[in-house]
């Protein structure tokens, strides 16, 4: 099956730094990858939807300047949470999807906690 | 506006079946997903129905009514790994996700 990765697993910051996770589609070729940060116990909650050489497309409410995202290439998308707070602590998931039909296949997940 | 409805908690006994429900409107309609996701982890794909009818696939199985906005996800046998959170999602006309906030369905001996 689709295998998607994502770097690093966890990650603990001071706050005021910037943290960049990593979300790369190992087997396949994604025209299409999400991010989503998930808090405790509540559903998955879209961040933004980014198509390879393209703008991402942000839902509202989420700041473009503070979670900057690259999608370089069909396998590769980054996420940069800028100028981190511990507001910003959560679990981030990244998705990738072959088609517009297809399944969204998850990364593990990141942990980022800000002191 | 759109919207996902389903249980927030569910408990069942180990053994026995549990149908999880969960109700959707959306603008536009491309399929229904089902989603378990263990506690900690990203979710991982169970099933996809587009078409009305059942769906099996070993001890899972997923329905779907298009007419009335309905699907469940139907868990045989259960056992004690199956203990997560199963998240329903629907495909806009969009092709977007829209997430229910999941069932968290609690397994007991």
């Amino acid at each position: 099956g689709a295998v998607v990765s994502q770097h690093p697993s966890w990650v603990i910051c001071k706050s005021g730094t910037s943290v960049k996770i990593e979300c790369r589609s190992l087997d396949f070729q994604a025209t299409t990858m999400f991010w989503y940060r998930q808090f405790p116990k509540q559903s998955l909650m879209l961040m933004a939807t980014s198509n390879e050489g393209s703008k991402a497309t942000y839902e509202q409410g989420v700041e473009k300047d503070k979670f900057l995202i690259n999608h370089a290439s069909l396998t590769l998308s980054t996420l940069t949470v800028t100028s981190a707070h511990p507001e910003d602590s959560s679990f981030y998931i990244c998705s990738a999807q072959t088609g517009e039909f297809a399944e969204q296949f998850f990364g593990p997940g990141t942990r980022l906690t800000v002191l | 506006g759109q919207n996902i409805d389903q249980p927030t908690e569910m408990t069942a006994t180990e053994g026995a079946i549990v149908q999880i429900n969960c109700t959707y409107q959306t603008s536009g309609f491309n399929g229904l997903f089902w989603y378990q996701q263990h506690a900690g982890e990203a979710p991982t794909f169970l099933s996809y129905n587009v078409l009305d009818g059942l769906e099996e696939k070993g001890r899972f199985s997923s329905f779907l009514s298009r007419s009335k906005g309905y699907s469940y996800l139907l868990l045989k046998e259960l056992q004690m790994k199956d203990s997560a959170s199963y998240l329903c999602a629907a495909m806009d006309s969009n092709y977007q996700l829209i997430w229910g906030a999941g069932t968290k369905l609690i397994i007991k001996p």
